[in-house]
């Protein structure tokens, strides 16, 4: 089946420090792959995708590459804000069916000043 | 209204009692969506609606979960007679396109389901 797998949080930062989240998964067939944020008190927002392999998402200075032989899928970001505490999904979709998607259980960052 | 609405934000049932938890997608919006997170937890997928088309229930977790949106606007999902591990933050999610489906939808702040 489809599943997703993170690193448990809470992760904590001071700001500037480099920041990795690590994600791996199993897919049936050949997935697409997401990551996706939760700010506090908001709903979750796309961060970045990637859909083949070695593809690398990018935004906000946020990166993940789509590691097709080690089935991962981690997220850097090489200097970390306060702002960018939040929640971290990582998560899939099959690509016979974008509208159903799996998540992992999600990662808290604390980014202190 | 600009965003995804979803009322009530929180809920508190009593086991065994029926709930409905409303979401009102950004107006235009083709493809709708439910989630439920519990806890500590990813989302795990409900349904999708595409316009008034339920095209795929196959997230729901017993019979006692029913979704509808008659109109291809408002969706309604209803929860009978509660059971504890219902408890959980329901999420609703549209999106204007059909192709791009979920990825390119916007989520509301979710109702927060207690079963006591």
């Amino acid at each position: 089946g489809n599943s997703v797998t993170q690193m448990e949080g809470p992760v904590t930062l001071s700001e500037e420090a480099f920041l990795t989240i690590n994600c791996t998964y199993t897919a049936t067939g050949y997935p697409s792959l997401f990551w996706y944020v939760q700010y506090p008190g908001e709903g979750l927002q796309l961060l970045l995708k990637a859909t083949k392999a070695d593809d690398k998402g990018s935004n906000k200075g946020f990166e993940a590459t789509y590691r097709k032989e080690t089935t991962s899928f981690h997220l850097e970001k090489g200097s970390v804000q306060v702002s960018d505490s939040a929640v971290y999904f990582c998560a899939l979709s099959d690509r016979n069916n974008f509208n159903k998607f799996y998540f992992g259980s999600g990662t808290k960052l604390n980014v202190k000043p | 209204g600009a965003g995804v609405s979803q009322s009530p934000r929180y809920k508190v049932a009593k086991r065994g009692q029926d709930v409905a938890l409303r979401c009102d997608p950004i107006s235009g919006h083709v493809s709708l969506f439910w989630y439920q997170q519990a806890l500590g937890q990813g989302p795990e997928f409900l349904t999708y609606f595409q316009n008034e088309a339920q095209l795929d229930k196959s997230g729901l977790p017993s019979d006692r979960f029913f979704a509808e949106r008659p109109e291809g606007s408002v969706s309604t999902l209803k929860i009978q007679r509660t059971q504890q591990e219902d408890s959980a933050v329901y999420l609703c999610a549209s999106s204007l396109s059909i192709g791009g489906g979920f990825t390119e939808a916007f989520f509301g702040q979710g109702t927060r389901l207690t079963v006591v």
